[in-house]
């Protein structure tokens, strides 16, 4: 079965220092998806694309976060500076349909960020 | 803006017994909702969707949940729940292709 994979699974880094996880969904889905999920708490999206296009980021952090999905395939966060309220789940997912309110989509396992 | 309630942030029943799990939704126009499940440190599953097909929906492993527009309300239940049930839970409608989560509830099951 096809799934989202993410890398690293677990990452424990220093404040100040950069951290970057990536993110290849599953082969044909246009639509990906960065969430944030912080402990005890729903899930939160940080950034949507559509194959390389930036379609929502209306809640990423942009003076320390970025993402990028340069060939419509697969993705990076990369987090600089981080600070230590970044500790965190983060989550992708995909979907292959297109930003539809019926669209299901599908969650990697996470990379759990830990900033000391 | 589309956003949902889930009423009680950890719930614990004995294994064998009934498992509600309560969501509620606020908007004017019935949005599709979504019912997702996550095991310790593990991504989102989907457990099952409501598109307007049909108010009562069955998902996996034996859970369902009923769309109640007279009540703005789609509750998950079980009928007997297992202990691999135990996991956190999160109602989320589709807003623009994007899943709104709320808070989640922790269902704890009791041997």
């Amino acid at each position: 079965e096809a799934e989202v994979a993410q890398s690293p699974r677990y990452k424990i880094t220093e404040k100040s220092q950069a951290v970057a996880f990536w993110c290849d969904p599953i082969s044909g889905h246009a639509t990906l998806y960065w969430y944030r999920q912080i402990l005890g708490q729903g899930p939160e999206l940080l950034v949507q694309f559509q194959d390389e296009s930036v379609v929502d980021d209306s809640q990423l952090p942009k003076d320390r976060f970025s993402a990028e999905r340069l060939k419509g395939v697969d993705s990076t966060l990369k987090i600089q500076p981080a600070e230590l309220g970044d500790s965190a789940m983060y989550l992708c997912a995909s979907s292959h349909d297109r930003g539809r309110d019926t669209g299901e989509l599908f969650f990697g396992e996470g990379s759990r960020l830990t900033v000391l | 803006a589309q956003s949902v309630t889930q009423l009680g942030s950890h719930v614990s029943v004995s294994e064998g017994a009934l498992v509600l799990l309560r969501c509620n939704y606020s908007s004017s126009v019935p949005p599709y909702l979504f019912w997702y499940v996550q095991y310790p440190n593990q991504g989102l599953q989907l457990l099952l969707k409501y598109t307007s097909a049909a108010t009562l929906v069955k998902g996996i492993n034996g859970f369902e949940a009923e769309f109640k527009k007279s009540e703005t309300s789609f509750h998950l239940t079980k009928p007997s729940a297992h202990m691999s049930d135990a996991a956190e839970y999160f109602c989320a409608p589709n807003q623009g292709g994007k899943l709104i989560f709320g808070q989640g509830t922790e269902l704890s099951v009791k041997p």
